[in-house]
């Protein structure tokens, strides 16, 4: 049980492009999902929480205009990178909690790389 | 604020023990631990809670100090597939469930 998938695995871009990266609970409904983006040899810094149906919460120092995040269902959220430029190129992690649980099981991944 | 992790990397035989530390200058509600392999997503160990737990499964166990703001994670008689990332995530229980992430302490277990 508590599997999180991401989707894609890897996506290279070219500079100013948008990039979607979907986050599904496959096995329970995520009342919570949260993104993370982690740098090589790094820790995962917190970019947003985002509660089903309601507009997600955004860390000091992330650009909501830039990275849109859409939970428009309990299995599903999105992260949007717009205009995506070099900096851009991390690893995107999403987790996701359920309920009144605070366990957090984290999706695979995705690796971001933008030309 | 970030949790302190400490060490910040141990290199162990087969078989031997090591201890993780995590602390805060917050007061605590949560503890969770995570170990992230190379290039993959952080695994969930465990979560523990205010009230002083402790809580083990299999050869890796974890406690929580709520006093003293500080959880330690024990992996005895290490096996090769414990080489890892360990991170530790707190929760300061103020109702949003989000995790702040320390640095990480790097383990490798050698044969």
């Amino acid at each position: 049980g508590a599997v999180v998938s991401q989707h894609p695995s890897w996506v290279i871009c070219k500079s100013g492009t948008s990039v979607k990266i979907e986050c599904r609970s496959l096995d329970f409904q995520a009342t919570t999902m949260f993104w993370y983006r982690q740098f090589p040899k790094q820790s995962l810094m917190l970019m947003a929480t985002s509660n089903e149906g309601s507009k997600a919460t955004y860390e000091q120092g992330v650009e909501k205009d830039k990275f849109l995040i859409n939970h428009a269902s309990l299995t599903l959220s999105t992260l949007t990178v717009t205009s995506a430029h070099p900096e851009d190129s991390s690893f995107y992690i999403c987790s996701a909690r359920e309920g009144l649980a605070y366990e957090q099981y984290f999706g695979p991944g995705t690796r971001l790389t933008v030309t | 604020q970030q949790p302190v992790q400490s060490p910040q990397a141990v290199i162990l035989r087969e078989g031997e023990d090591a201890v993780i530390n995590c602390s805060s200058s917050k007061a605590l509600y949560s503890v969770h631990w995570y170990r992230q392999k190379h290039g993959e997503a952080p695994v969930f160990l465990m979560i523990l809670l205010k009230g002083g737990e402790q809580k083990g499964h299999d050869k890796i166990s974890a406690s929580f100090n709520e006093k003293k703001q500080q959880s330690s994670l024990y992996l005895t008689a290490s096996q090769l597939s414990y080489s890892g990332t360990y991170f530790c995530g707190t929760d300061s229980g103020a109702g949003s469930y989000q995790l702040t992430f320390g640095k990480g302490t790097k383990l490798s277990v050698i044969p």
